[in-house]
């Protein structure tokens, strides 16, 4: 157990629609990471937070959109969903955030399927 | 962003045998190497990382070597076990940006 918890950990839904994945990260971690993983693909970057704020954004499209919470918490909102966003999406977490930040501690993942 | 390189994509060995799996990474001011395990349907989990302080980590039968001045850091799993089929991931600095990953199989 990582310490990370994302849920839901499967969601089925209809291209259109809306979806809103959730983290909690280990406990006293101030930095979140969102990652996506297609069938049979690496883990892509899409947009991390420290501290409730945004630091740094990969290749995060316009319909997709995140927070970070007080709590620490994390949100990453998927909107318009399209056939090609049925993929696996990991949250880590990790103590900090810049050049070398140490060990990520990833969720079980969400695994989101768009009909 | 940083580009990090990983090869092979796909390896196959015989348990026993030994398996190197090569990263390179053009950030030069990346001063930390993570290598990940995913198994099958699961979370990638660090199995282990260096820092650019050393060149040689070694934590039982896997080993992480780094060449800072050539940018590339290498896994060697040593004495193959068929639990060690998975997917391997390298990462650098912020772990922005991971490898393509290495399907390693190991053929009891």
């Amino acid at each position: 157990d990582s310490g990370v918890t994302q849920t839901p950990k499967h969601l089925i839904t209809a291209t259109g629609q809306r979806v809103t994945l959730r983290c909690s990260p280990r406990s006293g971690d101030l930095s979140v990471y969102w990652y996506q993983q297609s069938l049979d693909q690496g883990l892509q970057f899409l947009i991390q937070y420290y501290n409730g704020e945004e630091r740094a954004k990969g290749n995060i499209l316009e319909r997709f959109s995140a927070q970070q919470f007080p709590d620490l918490h994390s949100e990453l909102n998927l909107s318009s969903l399209e056939l090609g966003d049925s993929a696996l999406y990991f949250c880590a977490s990790s103590l900090s955030h810049g050049r070398n930040t140490g060990e990520l501690f990833f969720g079980e993942g969400s695994r989101l399927t768009v009909l | 962003g940083e580009n990090v390189e990983q090869h092979p994509s796909t390896l196959s060995v015989q348990e026993g045998d030994s398996a190197v799996i090569k990263c390179t990474y053009s950030d030069s001011a990346s001063n930390y190497f993570p290598w990940y395990k995913q198994e099958l349907g699961k979370r990638p989990q660090l199995i282990i990382d260096i820092r650019s302080n050393v060149g040689e980590k070694k934590d039982q039968r896997i080993a992480v070597t780094l060449n800072k001045t050539a940018k590339h850091f290498s896994l060697h799993i040593t004495e193959t076990q068929p639990e060690d089929s998975a997917v391997y991931f390298c990462g650098t600095g912020n772990q922005f940006y991971f490898g393509t990953g290495t399907s390693l199989t190991v053929i009891p």
